[in-house]
């Protein structure tokens, strides 16, 4: 079955800790993204990336990084640089990045920090 | 700068009955995608419905459709013959020339038997 998955479900990290959230699809789409869900909130974008090995800051890039060596993979590091990590993200990939190309979510990695 | 207002914070519908979620957007470009999303509790964002701002027709998919009202920027969804399980957050969403998606806050419709 053709999806985006995410890993871990949830995950816990100690202050001053860098943590790293997959995000790996099948769909052979070219374009990845990550958003973060704050409670009661919509989404607001990290990052995103259109091809291999290109990726542009979102509105809340501060703290976090990405990389993106294959099509398929596209994962987030939350680094200890992010004052307030905790919430729920979560990475979509769509096929291109046109206007009416539809973004399919994964289903997400709520992020709690102790 | 694209915005998108939901208004509507929590909405009730009677089972079987029809419900319509406000949503209004914002933007100074003339070519952009309108988008409808369901989150249920268990958080994944499912994609239920789009509309192009080209586009002649209303957008259909089964119990959904989008009443799209371009000079009054309004693409309002419409669920007909509501169930049960449709109680989850919907989010209005646009994609226009900065390629990601603008989300609204979101409306939390329950759907009550």
């Amino acid at each position: 079955d053709g999806g985006i998955t995410q890993s871990p479900k949830y995950l816990f990290r100690k202050e001053g800790q860098n943590v790293t959230l997959s995000c790996e699809q099948n769909l052979n789409h070219d374009a990845m993204y990550w958003y973060r869900q704050d409670p009661g909130q919509g989404l607001r974008l990290i990052y995103y990336s259109q091809i291999v090995n290109d990726f542009q800051k979102g509105d809340i890039a501060e703290g976090y990084s990405v990389s993106r060596e294959k099509k398929e993979s596209f994962p987030l590091t939350v680094t200890s640089a992010q004052k307030n990590p905790t919430a729920f993200y979560l990475c979509a990939s769509s096929k291109g990045g046109g206007r009416t190309d539809t973004q399919y979510f994964g289903p997400g990695t709520r992020l709690t920090v102790l | 700068a694209q915005k998108i207002t939901q208004t509507q914070p929590g909405m009730f519908v009677q089972e079987k009955e029809a419900v319509t979620l406000d949503c209004t957007y914002d933007t100074s470009d003339p070519s952009y995608g309108l988008f409808w999303y369901k989150q249920p509790s268990s958080g994944e964002m499912i994609f239920l419905i789009y509309q192009g701002s080209y586009d002649q027709q209303n957008a259909t998919e089964g119990r959904y459709s989008l009443n799209f009202q371009k000079a009054r920027k309004s693409a309002n969804l419409v669920i007909s013959a509501s169930q049960l399980g449709d109680s989850a957050m919907y989010f209005c969403a646009m994609r226009g020339p900065e390629r990601a998606l603008t989300f609204g806050s979101g409306t939390r419709l329950q759907v009550q038997p």
